[in-house]
């Protein structure tokens, strides 16, 4: 069946440093890929999404480029802050998944001051 | 109004207790799901509502059971829970029906459910 594998946290970056979270996937056809964000205390956030390959997704200096070759969508930032300390969820819906979302086991941003 | 919102935020409940959860949203949408998420685990689907029907129940126990009285509520009624139930009790909306290829979900804050 359909499946989102993440790189383990928790990952722990100084303030400005460049992050990268991967994210590899597991679908027949062509799913929707998208990266939710959960901070402390509150439900998830859509971060980004992209529905065909080739296609980038972006928002909040937040990045990641669907690969259909290499069924991967990693997320990047090329300078993060303190706030964007949050766990991470990499997600997938696709025909062969039922259209049911499938998220990833996510992953623990720390960013130190 | 992009917000979904949940009550209570908060809620302890003994295992003879009955109790509701509560989901509301305004922005039209035709997909509702309610999710259980532990502790450092992600969201696990438990039910969704499309265009007010239950559309997919996955397998979930009886004692919990929910509703969807319009398109912008959606309730949760637990009976007779377990201790290993506590969870954050997350509920969603999209847009696009449910079963729709980027069908983006909006989640609410969720209910933190104690069972004592």
């Amino acid at each position: 069946g359909d499946s989102v594998t993440q790189m383990e946290g928790p990952v722990t970056l100084s303030e400005e440093a460049f992050l990268t979270i991967n994210c590899t996937y597991t679908a027949t056809g062509y799913p929707s890929l998208f990266w939710y964000v959960q901070y402390p205390g509150e439900g998830l956030q859509l971060l980004l999404k992209a529905t065909k390959a080739d296609d980038k997704g972006s928002n909040k200096g937040f990045e990641a480029t669907y690969r259909k070759e290499t069924t991967s969508f990693h997320l990047e930032k090329g300078s993060v802050q303190v706030s964007d300390s949050a766990v991470y969820f990499c997600a997938l819906s696709g025909e062969s998944g039922g259209f049911k979302t499938i998220f990833g086991a996510g992953t623990r941003l720390f960013v130190k001051a | 109004d992009t917000e979904v919102t949940q009550t209570p935020k908060h809620l302890v409940m003994g295992m003879t207790n009955k109790k509701s959860l509560k989901c509301e949203q305004h922005m039209g949408h035709r997909a509702m799901y309610w999710y259980k998420q532990k502790a450092k685990k992600p969201p696990e689907l438990m039910f969704v509502y499309s265009y007010e029907k239950l559309s997919i129940n996955e397998s979930v126990p009886s004692r919990f059971s929910p509703e969807c009285p319009n398109s912008s509520l959606l309730n949760l009624h637990l009976h007779a829970l377990q201790p290993e139930d506590s969870a954050l009790y997350l509920c969603a909306s999209s847009q696009d029906p449910a079963g729709s290829l980027s069908s983006e979900q909006y989640f609410g804050p969720g209910t933190r459910l104690t069972v004592t």
